[in-house]
């Protein structure tokens, strides 16, 4: 069985540091792993999707990474705006399609 | 184009009530999953539909069933709720193969009293 964990499971740090989210998973045989953001009491917004062939993925500030062999995913937020305050999740797929399994999460302040 | 719409947004059910959630897929996308988050957690897999078959099931009691309709919107249905049955319910579409990735709606939040 699929189990996803995500360290820390909070972070506070000052507004414009960089800071790096973990996730690992214990079934390294996935399809891909997707990063999630959610806003309290909201749905998920996808923010970045890496297939088990690609070893990262960005998109503006922030970039995922990959180790498929060692079942760690790493998420790293450049400059962090209070905007970027929400809980992150990570999420692996071990097929082409089908079920998703989560972390719990890492929610993260950013003070201004 | 329209994202993953649910409805309703918000509703409080008294125990022992039936329930009905409903969501609608991004054009295009024939695959509909059904997640429940309880407060603090990450979403628990329920349901997957994908062209009106059943593709998967989690760990949830029979009180729990879905169905997906001939232009892939979906249905979940609960029976006889329970307190513990509080939570966001969370639907996501996708292509269902291809590896694209889930797109999620904004959630149906149930409150059992």
């Amino acid at each position: 069985k699929q189990e996803v964990t995500q360290i820390p499971a909070a972070l506070s740090v000052p507004e414009g540091e960089n800071l790096v989210l973990n996730c690992s998973f214990t079934d390294s045989a996935i399809y891909n792993l997707q990063w999630f953001r959610q806003d309290p009491g909201k749905g998920l917004t996808s923010l970045l999707l890496i297939q088990s062939s690609q070893r990262e993925q960005t998109s503006g500030r922030l970039n995922a990474s990959l180790d498929k062999s060692s079942g760690r995913s790493t998420l790293y937020i450049a400059a962090s705006q209070p905007g970027d305050s929400a809980t992150y999740l990570c999420a692996v797929s071990p097929t082409s399609g089908s079920r998703l399994t989560f972390g719990e999460g890492t929610q993260l302040t950013v003070n201004p | 184009d329209a994202g993953v719409t649910q409805s309703p947004t918000h509703l409080i059910k008294t125990r022992g009530q039936h329930v009905t959630l409903r969501c609608s897929p991004i054009s295009g996308h024939k695959s509909v999953s059904w997640y429940q988050q309880v407060l603090g957690q990450g979403p628990q897999f329920i349901f997957q539909y994908y062209e009106k078959e059943e593709r998967g099931r989690g760990n949830f009691p029979d009180r729990f069933s879905a169905r997906q309709f001939p232009n892939y919107s979906s249905e979940l249905n609960v029976n006889a709720l329970l307190l513990g049955d509080s939570a966001l319910y969370l639907c996501a579409s996708s292509v269902y193969r291809g590896g694209y990735g889930y797109t999620f709606g904004s959630g149906t939040r149930l409150t059992v009293v």
